[in-house]
Order: structure tokens, then C-alpha cells, then sequence
């Protein structure tokens, strides 16, 4: 079936790097993403990666996918308190010529100075 | 480019009623789809649109109903409301929703129901 799992909580000093993981279970997920919500705000997408690729890297963000494990993780360099928020990864699920995105739970990242 | 542009961006209802919420994709894009975000159930597939026609349905029951227009702007509506349709509902548009596409997400219509 298709399931999507993270940790629920994150904390972290300003200015450490921050990892967030995920693991999905869909083998045929093409793209993996990474999302923000802050309070009160809908979905931010920060990232994304192909599932042929084991790395993606976007200035602060570091994206490293093992599709053997099915495994995602989401590294954040020189956190911020800015960057406190909700992160949500989500696979996309092939479905009737279109198709949906399965989230994870959502991992809350506090970033305390 | 505007994003994706959801109204109203509040709303308070009671027990049975019905109500509408409205999103404005982004220009060009094609595909609309409707996730629900509660706090117990986190965020759900509901329904996607395209070209006017739904193409993927979530495990919702029919109270939960949608349309596309041929401009591409979707309606989503609950009919006889229940005190666990309170979520925050989250619209989002793609060119096609094909699989290599973003997903660009508005803000939300945060829904309560007393």
C-alpha cells in the first residue's frame, strides 16, 4: 500500500544542520518532494528530487534519496530560527493518467537560538 | 504570475449545512487538486481536476463533491456538514499533473464547523 512515514519532532540550535527523514513505501514513485507549511499557511514547495537521482543540493537544502531502502532525507545547513515550521516529504502516486500526492505525517522543526 | 489564489480564506458553519470554497490556479495550469488537512488524519488526497473532468477520486463520501471550469478556476463543495469536516482545505494546481511536474499549493480555506 502506499505509506509515507517521518518523525514527528525535530529540535535543533541555531545555526546546526538540520536532517529530517522520511521513508515511503510506493517503488514506483517517480518524484519525491519536500514541503513547508508555517502557522497558519498552506504548502511551500522547498524541493524536490527525481527517483533516479541520489542527490540534490539547493543552497541550503541537501536532498538524498536511497531508493534501495526507500529512503529521503532533507539536510537544511546553518538552520535558522526562520526555518522553524512543519516539513512534509510526499511521493507522488501514478493514478487514472493523473495522479496524487501521499504526505507524510509532517516533522515539526523548532530552531531555538 | 499570481499563485494559486483560494476563497474565502475563513469560514464558520454549523451542523447540516452546505458550503462552497473556491480556487484560481495558476495561469496555464491545467490541474487542480483538493487535499484536506486535519490534525488526526494529516493531509488527504480528496479529488484532482482536469480539463474540466475529475479524474482521481480520495475516500471521501459523496458529500464531498467538486467542478472545473473551462478556465480552469474549481469549486469544492461539502454538503450537510459534520463536526469532523473542520479542516483546513488546501487547493493546489500543476500543468497536468503528469509525473514530473511541481505542485504549487495555495493557502488554504481554514473551515470550522460548530
Amino acid at each position: 500500500g502506499e505509506d509515507v512515514e517521518q518523525s514527528l519532532f525535530l529540535s535543533v540550535r541555531e545555526g546546526d544542520s538540520s536532517v529530517i527523514n522520511c521513508t515511503y513505501t510506493d517503488s514506483s514513485s517517480t518524484y519525491l518532494y519536500w514541503y513547508k507549511q508555517e502557522p497558519g499557511a498552506g504548502l511551500q514547495l522547498l524541493t524536490y528530487i527525481f527517483s533516479n537521482m541520489d542527490m540534490k543540493q539547493d543552497q541550503r537544502l541537501t536532498v538524498l534519496l536511497n531508493k534501495k531502502d526507500k529512503h529521503l532525507s532533507l539536510r537544511i545547513a546553518d538552520t535558522q530560527t526562520g526555518d522553524s515550521a512543519i516539513y512534509f516529504c510526499a511521493e507522488f502516486s501514478i493514478y487514472n493518467q493523473g495522479g496524487k500526492l501521499i504526505f507524510g505525517q509532517g516533522t515539526e522543526l523548532s530552531v531555538k537560538p | 504570475k499570481a499563485g494559486v489564489t483560494q476563497t474565502p480564506r475563513y469560514l464558520i458553519k454549523t451542523r447540516g449545512q452546505q458550503v462552497t470554497l473556491s480556487c484560481s490556479p495558476i495561469s496555464g495550469h491545467r490541474s487542480v487538486s483538493w487535499y484536506q488537512q486535519t490534525p488526526g488524519q494529516g493531509l488527504q488526497f480528496l479529488f484532482e481536476y482536469f480539463s474540466e473532468t475529475q479524474r482521481n477520486k480520495g475516500n471521501f463520501p459523496g458529500r464531498f463533491s467538486g467542478r472545473q471550469f473551462s478556465n480552469s478556476r474549481s469549486e469544492m463543495n461539502v454538503s450537510t456538514l459534520e463536526l469532523g469536516d473542520s479542516a483546513l482545505y488546501l487547493c493546489a494546481s500543476s500543468l497536468a499533473m503528469s509525473t514530473n511536474e511541481k505542485l504549487f499549493f495555495g493557502s488554504g480555506t481554514q473551515l470550522s464547523v460548530l
